[in-house]
């Protein structure tokens, strides 16, 4: 129990264009899913907290507007890399808690290579 | 905001050897605190975790240990095997009890090599 699907795990896109990425909870319903972003050989660094329903809290240094996150049923998370650059090639992943003993639960990864 | 310290940031033994990484951090509101086992190219995958109301945990091979009045933890593997390799990570919450959800505030990770 408690897994939660990221798609997709690889995605290579232009300069300028925009990528969306989705974390679902295949058996759980998540109120709130966490988006982190991982530079090689570096911790996970967290970006926004989404909530169902209403809007994503940021991190500081975050531009809400470039990364795009929308939460809209109790199942699915997506965050939008807008207007994508080389600078925003990153691992990102999502996560949600489950509750115990699951804790909090992670996707696979999507990297994200901009060109 | 919360601060969590990892060391070391690399272990290297022989198979069948412990390893022990060890984790600070700065918030004395943190309750939650998950080590997590990441390999390349994959998601985090918990592997144990620990309330502050308990001070020891046990699965297997894997140990947690949790000092809050020095606020550090620890993780012990012992018996170590090949397939241990692999970044792990320590991880602290506040608040991660009921339908709370704290945020996650994570180590520097270590990097574990296990030689057959």
């Amino acid at each position: 129990g408690a897994v939660v699907s990221q798609h997709p795990s690889r995605v290579i896109c232009k300069s300028g264009t925009s990528v969306k990425i989705e974390c679902r909870s295949l058996d759980f319903q998540a109120t709130t899913m966490f988006w982190y972003r991982q530079f090689p050989k570096q911790s996970l660094m967290l970006m926004a907290t989404s909530n169902e329903g209403s809007k994503a809290t940021y991190e500081q240094g975050v531009e809400k507007d470039k990364f795009l996150i929308n939460h809209a049923s109790l199942t699915l998370s997506t965050l939008t890399v807008t207007s994508a650059h080389p600078e925003d090639s990153s691992f990102y992943i999502c996560s949600a808690r489950a509750g115990p003993p699951h804790g909090y639960t992670f996707g696979s990864g999507t990297r994200l290579t901009v060109v | 905001g919360e601060n969590v310290e990892q060391h070391p940031s690399t272990l290297s033994v022989q198979e069948g050897d412990s390893a022990v990484i060890k984790c600070t951090y700065s918030d004395s509101a943190s309750n939650y605190f998950p080590w997590y086992k990441q390999e390349l190219g994959k998601g985090p995958q918990l592997i144990i975790d620990i309330r502050s109301n308990v001070g020891e945990k046990k699965d297997q091979r894997i140990a947690v240990t949790l000092n809050k009045t020095a606020k550090h933890f620890s993780l012990h593997i012992t018996e170590t095997q090949p397939e241990d390799s692999a970044v792990y990570f320590c991880a602290a919450s506040p608040n991660a009890g009921g339908t709370s959800y704290g945020k996650l505030t994570f180590g520097q990770g270590t990097i574990l090599t296990v030689h057959p």
